[in-house]
This record gives structure tokens, sequence and C-alpha cells, in this order.
């Protein structure tokens, strides 16, 4: 399996309404990134947050890094029918040899 | 500052048949990447260069050859096309001040279909 995987899978909210999304990952990690890719794109970065830090913040965006458990979560707040897009996490691992690993993506729609 | 490019956009092949993708990005970044994009799935990283003149071995790189001979490019070969190798092929930069693995930009993507 997949070392960042995210959920849920697709999530479907309400302009104005809060979104939330969670990745988990298995090994340790030198730092965690969020990207965004609208259909047919390639994908944007949103936020980087490392090992040694527990939130960061950027516009609307809010990320979480829990290492005790392996987690993160975004929060996207108030948001906007051009928010909806694919979200995927990717972990940059500790272990020299290992590579940044993408998860599947939660698919976000937000309806006007 | 056009970032990262790809071409061509799409492409179709035939099995057997070969094709380059190029990558081109005029940002000055030492680390280049390619990756593979199937349907409802994340990224998997192909192959990867820190340097020019440099390229090593991703998860899925079987099938694919690259070259790294210009510092701005990086380009992925298919030797002899294959049906399992239609995908969308999305290219990455990122500075060396980051590390390896820090942020990535990405190209808009190469849509190809083995036939």
């Amino acid at each position: 399996s997949q070392q960042g995987e995210e959920d849920p899978q697709a999530l479907s909210i309400q302009e104005g309404e809060n979104a939330t999304m969670n990745c988990s990952y298995k090994t340790s990690i030198n730092n965690l990134q969020w990207y965004r890719q609208n259909s047919g794109r390639g994908l944007v970065h949103l936020i980087l947050i490392r090992s040694n830090e527990r939130e960061k913040h950027s516009g609307r965006l809010r990320v979480t890094l829990d290492t005790s458990k392996k987690s993160s979560s975004l929060l996207i707040t108030a948001s906007r029918a051009a928010d909806t897009a694919s979200y995927f996490c990717a972990t940059a691992p500790k272990a020299a040899g290992n590579k940044l690993t993408f998860g599947g993506g939660t698919r976000v729609l937000v309806k006007p | 500052n056009a970032g990262v490019t790809q071409t061509p956009k799409f492409r179709v092949l035939k099995t057997g048949q070969s094709m380059t993708l190029l990558c081109a990005q005029d940002m000055n970044h030492e680390y280049m990447y390619w990756y593979r994009q199937d349907p409802g799935m994340g990224l998997r990283l192909i192959h990867y260069s820190v340097g020019e003149g440099t390229t090593a071995k991703g998860e899925v790189p079987d099938g694919y050859n690259v070259s790294r001979l210009k510092k701005q490019n990086f380009l992925l070969g298919l030797e002899s096309a294959a049906p399992s190798q239609t995908s969308v092929y999305f290219c990455a930069s990122s500075r060396s001040s980051g590390g390896l693995w820090d942020t990535q930009y990405f190209g808009p993507g190469t849509r190809l279909t083995v036939l």
C-alpha cells in the first residue's frame, strides 16, 4: 500500500462550508506536502510542513501534522466553487534512498 | 517565466513504437522528476535527476529511459511502447536549496495512449 493515503477519497460540500481531508503515512518523514490538481492539469503546490512543525496556515488553508500518529490534515475554510479539485498529500522520507510518495488523493466538489 | 513546460501535450502510439517526451524549466532548478499518473491514483516516480548529466531510478523505471544533457531539460524516452504505459506523464522540478523532495513545480502533463 501507499506511504501516504488520503481520507476520504471524495468529498462533496456546499460553497461556504469547510472541507477537511486527512493523510496518513507509514515511515518517518522530513516533510509532508499538499498539492492541488484541477481536472486535466498539473499539480500545484499548496503547503509544505516540516517534521518539526505542528501547524501551518496559508490564506484559507490550514495544515496540521501529528508525527506521533503519522497523520496530517488539510482544512479549507469558507470553500469556493474554484476549490473543486483533487488534493494530494506527498511525504518526503527521512531514510536515504526513499522517494517522495504521493497518496491517491481526495476529490473535492464544491457546489455553488 | 514559463515555469515547467512539456511537449507534446497529447500523443497516440502503437505498441512497439518509440517516442521522447521533453520537459523544460526556466527556473534554474537543479532537480527534475518524471512521474506517471494513472486514473484515480496518485503520482508514481519514474526517474529523477539531481543535476545536469545525472539520472536515478524512481519507483517504476522499467520500460523508460531518461537523459539530462542540459540543466533546463529532462527527456523521458519510451523505446518500445506497451499498452501498460498508457498514462498521463508529469514533469516537475525543484530547487536544490530545499533539498531533494522539497517543493516541486509541475508541468501541465502529457497524455499518452498506447494502442
